[in-house]
Order: structure tokens, then C-alpha cells, then sequence
């Protein structure tokens, strides 16, 4: 079955400093994964996907198969990044299974 | 707003009170889904439809859950005989297809008390 995991609830970081969200997946063929972000007050939206590779508001992602890890960077954190981010992966239905979740304050 | 719309946006009932929620998904998308978030929790799968055929369903939806797509356009969430434990955010997503980004409603904030 597909699983992610998210292994930090909570992540702090300083206006300008770079971040990094952590995920890591268990899935035994070529998994789709995802990251979608939930800003305060507002929806779940997509915020990249890995076929994709491509960058979205200075964030990407990359697929590392041999450490089963798609990590969501950003080199310079905005304060308008504070939200919480999910990494999720794609079931066979197009149903996404999500992980629990980081939490992302900058701090200005 | 054409985006997905779930209603009500929150819902306060007693335990043993039975629940009905709605979501209208984005007009031309033929899967619907439904998830269950939880404090502290991502979303959690709970069933999805492809027009009006409901076609997977998780070990979560116990048989007081039920969903419904009869036309192939809204579709309805009901709890019957609510449980302190069905307290949760209720979120619809919609998409054109496979493989296709899925669009989120705002959710149905649901506290049984």
C-alpha cells in the first residue's frame, strides 16, 4: 500500500533562510507523489507534483528513489510560505493518500 | 466562486443525531471524492465516485456512513447515529479525471456533542 510520511509536525524557520519539508514514501512501483499546501482560512490546493518538475512560488521537489524521499525546498522562505504542506501520493482511483502534515512558520 | 462548494460549513449535532452534508463538485468533473480530516491528522480517503458509480470505499466508511451520486453531479455524506469519534472536517475534492489535479472544497466542520 502507498504511504507517506511527514517525520516534522512543526518547522520554524527565519525569513530568508532556506527550508526544507521533509517526505518519505513506501511504494513498490513508480509512485505519483505531490505536495499541497493549506494557507490559513483557505482551501487545500495543489502546490506541485513530481511529473511535473517544475517550480511553484521558488519551491521544488525532487524524487530521490534511493532514499524513497520527495523533500520540498525552498532557498529563501518568505513569511508569506507559513502554512501547513502535505506530501501525498496518487491510488490507482486518482485518490490521494496524504501524510499528517508540517506545519511551516517564517518568522520575520 | 466555481469552485467546489460544500455545504453546511459546519454542523454542531447531538450523539445518536443523524447528518447529511453536501458537496457540489466543479461542473464538467467526473470523479468526486470524499475525505475525513482529523486534528493533527492529512486528509483520510473515504470514498470516491466516477459519474454517479461509487467505486471504492475505505475500511474507515463504517455502515453508518453513506455517500450517494445520483446524477452524477452533487453528492451527499450522511452519518447515521452520530459517534463523539465522527467529529472531523469532512472535505470533497473533484477532478476531470485520471491522473488530473483534484480540486478541494473548503470543508464541513462537523462537532457531535
Amino acid at each position: 500500500a502507498q504511504r507517506v510520511t511527514q517525520p516534522e509536525k512543526l518547522l520554524s524557520v527565519f525569513k530568508g533562510a532556506p527550508v526544507e519539508l521533509k517526505c518519505n514514501y513506501s511504494y513498490s512501483g513508480s509512485p505519483e507523489l505531490f505536495w499541497y499546501v493549506q494557507y490559513s482560512r483557505q482551501r487545500l490546493q495543489l502546490l506541485l507534483r513530481h511529473i511535473s518538475r517544475e517550480s511553484i512560488k521558488g519551491f521544488t521537489a525532487d524524487l530521490n528513489k534511493g532514499e524513497t524521499s520527495f523533500h520540498l525546498k525552498k532557498p529563501f522562505a518568505q513569511e508569506e510560505d507559513s502554512a501547513m504542506y502535505y506530501c501525498a501520493t496518487l491510488g490507482a482511483g486518482n485518490q490521494f493518500y496524504f501524510g499528517t502534515g508540517t506545519s511551516l512558520t517564517v518568522i520575520p | 466562486d466555481t469552485g467546489v462548494s460544500q455545504d453546511p460549513r459546519h454542523k454542531i449535532t447531538k450523539r445518536g443525531q443523524n447528518v447529511t452534508f453536501r458537496c457540489d463538485p466543479i461542473s464538467e468533473h467526473n470523479r468526486l471524492y470524499w475525505y475525513r480530516q482529523t486534528l493533527g491528522q492529512g486528509p483520510e480517503f473515504l470514498t470516491y465516485f466516477q459519474n454517479e458509480a461509487q467505486l471504492e470505499k475505505s475500511r474507515l466508511l463504517s455502515d453508518r456512513f453513506s455517500a450517494e451520486r445520483p446524477k452524477g453531479s452533487f453528492s451527499t455524506l450522511e452519518i447515521q447515529r452520530t459517534e463523539q469519534g465522527d467529529s472531523a472536517m469532512y472535505l470533497c475534492a473533484s477532478s476531470l479525471g485520471v491522473n488530473t489535479e483534484a480540486f478541494f472544497g473548503q470543508g464541513t466542520r462537523l462537532t457531535v456533542v
